[in-house]
């Protein structure tokens, strides 16, 4: 499985703009992008997904670079309660669809 | 409507033990999916259900871990003869379709286990 790379934890102020991050150098052709994040002490939750284009949703936005090797979360105006673990993975249509996590991102909001 | 149901929301037992945690997925999902999450670490994939059949069981750790899903919704995972190392969040998902690579997952609260 291709793997993603995130930095272990970000800081933010609130209702400041968050990037996060996510390197993904070795994701194929039908590899989709997709970030879930989790909030202490409950499941993850799915925030949004792309393939090549840029996708907004009323949660998110995410950059996808040109050459698809990185992608960026865009929260745009961060929230207390945004703060949470966030994960950037990639899903392929031959893994059975599961999901491979990876250690993700915590980002926390300082108010 | 309701989400992904897991009960009990938390199990303690003694080493050597035998557990049950069941799972209720979305009405009308297909896909039925368990992972294990570990303190610190992100979940890690255990099995993964296709309306009754188990098409991926390639996560389960070894054969103390097994998990049935007899009419196509509730599942049950089954851990035998416990160990301190099985203890973690229980997590289960459920989507509506496996067949396309951007199908959301809709994960349910966990089930915290603990092995005395």
């Amino acid at each position: 499985d291709a793997k993603t790379t995130q930095p272990n934890s970000m800081e933010s102020n609130e209702e400041e703009p968050v990037h996060l991050p996510c390197n993904h150098s070795t994701i194929s052709g039908t590899d989709y992008i997709h970030w879930y994040r989790q909030l202490p002490s409950q499941g993850p939750e799915y925030v949004i997904h792309g393939l090549t284009s840029n996708v907004n949703n009323r949660m998110a936005s995410l950059a996808i670079a040109e050459d698809r090797k990185s992608s960026t979360l865009i929260l745009h105006r961060a929230t207390l309660r945004d703060a949470a673990v966030y994960y950037c993975i990639l899903a392929s249509d031959n893994a059975g669809n599961m999901l491979t996590f990876g250690g993700g991102t915590r980002l926390m909001v300082k108010p | 409507g309701a989400g992904v149901s897991q009960t009990p929301s938390n199990k303690v037992t003694e080493k050597g033990k035998y557990v049950e945690l069941r799972c209720d997925p979305i009405s009308g999902h297909t896909a039925l999916y368990w992972y294990r999450q570990s303190l610190g670490q992100g979940p890690e994939f255990l099995i993964y259900f296709q309306g009754t059949g188990a098409a991926d069981d390639s996560g389960l750790p070894n054969d103390r871990f097994f998990a049935v899903r007899p009419e196509g919704s509730v599942s049950t995972l089954k851990i035998q003869r416990t160990e301190r190392g099985d203890s973690a969040v229980y997590l289960c998902a459920s989507s509506p379709s496996p067949r396309y690579s951007y199908n959301e997952q809709f994960f349910g609260p966990g089930t915290r286990l603990t092995v005395l």
